[in-house]
């Protein structure tokens, strides 16, 4: 159980377009959902917290505007790119939290963004 | 705020051996959770171990175990017997009710 599924799992994409990523809950309900950005040979850094029904809450440095996040329903996050730059180039994890179990989150695959 | 150091970037054990990561961490929480993830080339985070900071008996999971010292701040995992399969970037983790922060991670490597 408590698995979660990301898509797509990789994502090429032009300058200056927007690209969104989907992070689904597949078997249990996540009140809250995280996305975080891993660069190579780095540390996973959180960019924002997704709570169902409720705007999101960025870290320090993240740009909102930049990275749109909806969490319309109790399985699903999206996380939109807008006006994609190649420093926009990483790895992008999703986790979803079962309210209640040990604050473990369950993570997503991945999704590997390249901007050329 | 909360902060994780893992001082070891790279760490070698020969196959069947035991091998310790260290992990230090900071909180301003007086209730959290430690954790320990598994990276695997896959990028996949598989969580190893997990330990509820009021508790004071170490988790253990199969080859897997902690050695919490709350007042140290410490959370070590020791991995025994070390099999081809553990190699990997292990995080350790540290979080409250709200978010988790991760550790810069250590890369296990086991040798055959």
């Amino acid at each position: 159980g408590a698995v979660v599924s990301q898509h797509p799992s990789r994502v090429i994409c032009k300058s200056g377009t927007s690209v969104k990523i989907e992070c689904r809950s597949l078997d249990f309900q996540a009140t809250t959902m995280f996305w975080y950005r891993q660069f190579p040979k780095q540390s996973l850094m959180l960019m924002a917290t997704s709570n169902e029904g409720s705007k999101a809450t960025y870290e320090q440095g993240v740009e909102k505007d930049k990275f749109l996040i909806n969490h319309a329903s109790l399985t699903l996050s999206t996380l939109t790119v807008t006006s994609a730059h190649p420093e926009d180039s990483s790895f992008y994890i999703c986790s979803a939290r079962v309210q209640g179990a040990y604050n473990e989150q369950f993570f997503g695959p991945g999704t590997r963004l390249t901007v050329l | 705020a909360q902060t994780v150091t893992q001082s070891q970037p790279e760490m070698s054990v020969q196959e069947a051996e035991t091998v310790t990561l260290s992990c230090t961490y900071d909180t301003s929480e007086s209730d959290y959770y430690l954790f320990w993830y598994k990276q695997p080339p896959s990028r996949q985070m598989i969580l190893v171990i997990r330990q509820e900071a009021y508790k004071q008996q170490n988790a253990t999971e199969n080859r897997f175990s902690v050695n919490f010292q709350k007042a140290a701040k410490s959370f070590s995992l020791k991995i025994s017997d070390s099999q081809l399969g553990d190699a990997a970037m292990y995080f350790c983790a540290s979080g409250g009710y709200q978010k988790v922060t991760f550790g810069t991670g250590t890369k296990l490597q086991v040798i055959p």
